[in-house]
This record gives C-alpha cells, structure tokens and sequence, in this order.
C-alpha cells in the first residue's frame, strides 16, 4: 500500500532563516505531488504541484521554492523566512487524472 | 486559487442530530471529493462523486452533486462527536487539485 511521510512536523524558525520541508512517497511511481499552506482555521492554498521529477508549476510568487530530486521526494524551501510564513504545510500525492489525492500529517511552520 | 466556498463555516449541533455542509464551486468539474481534516492532521478522503452522479452513499455520509446549480452537499447522519472536524470539498482541475475554504463542525456529547 502506499505512505506519505513529511517532515518535520514541528518547526520554529527566526526571521530570515532558511526551510527545507520534505515529504516521501511509497508504494506508487510516477506520483503527482503537491505542497498545501493552511493558515490558522483558514482554507488549503495550493502553492506547488509536480507531475514527474524535476517539474514543478507554482501556483502563487512567494519566497517559497519546490523541488523534486527523485520520483517520489517532493521539497519545499526557503532562503529567507518571512513571519507570513507561518502556518501549517501538507503535502500530497495523487495519480493523476482527477483521481483522489492523499495527504501526510503536515508539518507546523512558526516563524518568530 | 481555491476552487469553491462550503457553507456554513462553522457548524454546531448535538450529539444524534444531522449535519449537513453545502459546497459551491465555480469551474466545471469532472467530480468533486469531500474530506475532513481533524485539528492539527493532515486531511483524510471520504468519498467521491463524479459529475454524471446526483447522489452517492457511505455509511453514514450522503453526497448530493447538482452541476447546474455548481453546487454539492454533504450530509452526516446521526452525528457523534468523534464526527468534529473539518470538512472540505474539492476537485481536479487538470494537475491541480484545490479546495473549499471548509466547515468547521462541532458536535456536542
């Protein structure tokens, strides 16, 4: 069966520091992969999406970056954080064409 | 961009009653999907309706989709509390996948 793992699930960051989120897939091959934002009790902002290794479409200019080295390793960066960075990341996985996607536990961004 | 509005945003009801969520969304859909989101976690899916459907059951869950209205419901019968949540709709857009801005269901022991 397939797994969706990210990390870290907690992180508190200064101003102006970089991120490196990461999140993995089992069991499938060729996912699409996406990174969500949820603010505090607010909806989920699509910010990048990837249908094969190194191609990613951004949905929203940010100081946020997505890459994906391997088939089934999505990450999102940061050079500098912003407080505006703060909130609540999940990744996902789908298979493509409309199918359901599934997501991780999310990782809890603050930024001080 | 977010695809649709649920609707209400917050919902509160006793323990045994109904629940029901509304969803509108503006594009065209090739099928709409509802998921809950438990404080903290990552969102899990509840079912799919695809856009040739009107009505669709899962156990206690009941999914109404009306395409020339743009509009979906969700409908949870026999409420628990373990049913407190947030609900969301949402539909592929190509690649994308987007969602609702989400209900937030209270259900009262």
């Amino acid at each position: 069966s397939q797994t969706i793992h990210q990390w870290p699930a907690t992180l508190v960051q200064p101003v102006g520091s970089p991120l490196s989120l990461e999140c993995t897939v089992e069991g499938t091959s060729n996912p699409n992969l996406y990174w969500y934002r949820q603010a505090a009790g607010r909806g989920l902002q699509l910010l990048f999406y990837s249908v094969g290794i190194g191609q990613i479409s951004s949905e929203v200019p940010q100081n946020l970056s997505a890459s994906r080295p391997q088939d089934r390793q999505f990450i999102l960066s940061s050079k500098k954080l912003l407080l505006s960075d703060s909130g609540f990341y999940l990744c996902a996985w789908g298979e493509g064409g409309g199918n359901t996607i599934y997501f991780g536990e999310g990782s809890w961004l603050t930024v001080v | 961009s977010q695809q649709g509005e649920e609707d209400p945003q917050a919902l509160s009801i006793q323990e045994g009653e109904n629940a029901t969520m509304n969803c509108s969304y503006k594009t065209s859909i090739n099928n709409l999907q509802w998921y809950r989101q438990n404080s903290g976690r990552g969102l899990v899916h509840l079912i799919l309706i695809r856009s040739n459907e009107r009505e669709k059951h899962s156990g206690r869950l009941r999914v109404t989709l009306d395409t020339s209205k743009k509009s979906s419901s969700l409908l949870i019968t026999a409420s628990r509390a373990a049913d407190t949540a947030s609900y969301f709709c949402g539909s592929p857009t190509g690649n994308q996948f987007y969602f609702g801005t989400g209900t937030s269901l209270t259900v009262i022991p």
